[in-house]
């Protein structure tokens, strides 16, 4: 099956820094999501991003399918950026493989 | 468009015991798909649904799991004698029908097993 890594596995950020967080995908998708998840576990949809590039705010992301990666951009970090960052593939509808997480931390 | 909705929140139960979740999706969505996640963890998928049809279980997904969506709306997943292996986050998510489709995910039901 298709594997997911995500890198860094940690970051730590003073509020206002920016940050570009990774996610490498084995084979072939035709389905990218972002996700944060915040201290109270929700799963908050951040980008659905196959291919391409999108923003949203002050949150960006880039896909390059050709090549298997997606970064995720973070301008302007605030303390509620907190938290894990998710990416996710699948291939034609199937069920979504998560890579182990980013886990985030913006001090004050 | 209400949102994914899961109940219940959190379940606390003794080891044994057999629990039930629901899934409510956001409607017209045909597909339904069920995750566990443990802490620290991704979420892993467990098992999918294309309307009412079981279409894929994961190996994670033992003899004491069941899940069903009768009537291709709601979904619910049984765990039987439960486990303390069993304590995880369950997530449910949908998404239309057709391919290449965002993924929408509840909030959860949070498992203790006592």
């Amino acid at each position: 099956g298709i594997q997911v890594e995500q890198s860094p596995p940690d970051l730590i950020l003073q509020e206002g820094a920016n940050s570009t967080l990774r996610c490498n995908f084995s084979d072939s998708v035709n389905n990218l999501q972002w996700f944060h998840q915040n201290p109270w576990g929700q799963l908050i949809n951040l980008f659905y991003i196959p291919s391409g590039t999108k923003q949203n705010g002050r949150l960006s992301a880039t896909t390059v399918a050709t090549e298997r990666y997606s970064l995720l951009y973070i301008s302007s970090s605030q303390t509620t950026d907190s938290g894990v960052y998710f990416c996710a593939v699948a291939y034609y509808g199937q069920n979504f493989v998560f890579g182990p997480g980013t886990r985030l931390s913006v001090l004050p | 468009d209400t949102g994914v909705s899961q109940d219940p929140r959190h379940k606390i139960t003794k080891r044994g015991q057999n629990v039930t979740f629901r899934c409510d999706p956001i409607s017209e969505h045909n597909r339904l798909y069920w995750y566990r996640q443990t802490l620290g963890q991704g979420p892993e998928f467990l098992t999918y649904f294309q309307n009412e049809a079981q279409l894929e279980k994961s190996r994670l997904l033992s003899d004491r799991f069941s899940a069903e969506r009768p009537k291709g709306s709601f979904s619910t997943l049984e765990i039987q004698r439960t486990e303390q292996g069993d304590s995880a986050m369950y997530l449910c998510a949908s998404s239309p029908g057709w391919s290449n489709q965002p993924q929408h995910f509840g909030d959860g039901t949070r498992l203790s097993i006592l």
